[in-house]
């Protein structure tokens, strides 16, 4: 099975400041079946990005995701107040079967 | 609005059951693939059971297969979970998402309902 780290495990920032998410898959994987999420407390999780690099309906331009392989990126590029939140990378290879990284929670520094 | 509704969460006891119900609305429900995902409250997602549209494709995460059940009605735009043989470690947030249709990602999440299990 595949297994997808995340790191960090927490990323401290100033709003305004870039953001860089890291999911390491542990083989490589289809770029087109890697996902992130970004999910704020007592909410359900946001699809942000799918395909690796597709930005989803009503995503701001400032997340961008990025990789292929075994290594994804996921970028905030400039953090608004409401972007501190916990992401997830996924994916869904076609066993078929769907796994979520640990996540990173990104905080106000 | 697209919107999905959980409903049937509660507290009940090891080894006991329960039904849980997630209504769709805004959209057509029967071609989209579903799934359930839970939470276990300040932890990660863990994705559970899938379904596609016309129900005959179905598959379980190893930790809950045997002991749960995922269907649907799509006359009534809903999807269940039945879950049996409940343990301590089931306890979570299970929220039904919607399939964004490749399949690749889920697209749409409903609020989710929780899922206590304790004597």
């Amino acid at each position: 099975d595949i297994v997808l780290t995340q790191s960090p495990g927490t990323l401290s920032l100033s709003p305004g400041e870039r953001a860089t998410l890291s999911c390491r898959a542990s083989q490589s994987v289809t770029s087109a079946y890697l996902a992130w999420y970004q999910q704020k407390p007592g909410q359900a999780p946001r699809l942000l990005i799918y395909g690796a690099s597709s930005r989803a309906t009503g995503i701001p331009d400032r997340f961008s995701g990025s990789g292929s392989g075994t290594d994804f990126t996921l970028t905030i590029s400039r953090l608004e107040p409401e972007d501190f939140a916990v992401y997830y990378c996924q994916h869904y290879d076609n066993s078929p079967s769907w796994t979520f990284g640990q996540g990173t929670k990104v905080e106000i520094k | 609005e697209v919107q999905l509704v959980e409903s049937g969460g509660g507290l009940v006891q090891p080894g006991g059951s329960l039904r849980l119900s997630c209504t769709a609305s805004g959209y057509t429900f029967g071609p989209y693939w579903m799934h359930w995902v839970r939470q276990v409250p300040g932890k990660g997602l863990m994705w559970v059971s899938h379904i596609n549209g016309d129900g005959r494709t179905i598959v379980y995460a190893d930790s809950v297969k045997g002991r749960f059940t995922i269907s649907r009605d799509n006359a009534k735009s809903t999807l269940y979970l039945q879950m049996n043989s409940l343990r301590t470690e089931d306890t979570a947030v299970y929220y039904c998402a919607r399939d964004r249709g490749y399949p690749d990602s889920f697209d749409i999440w409903g609020q989710g309902t929780m899922v206590t299990v304790s004597s």
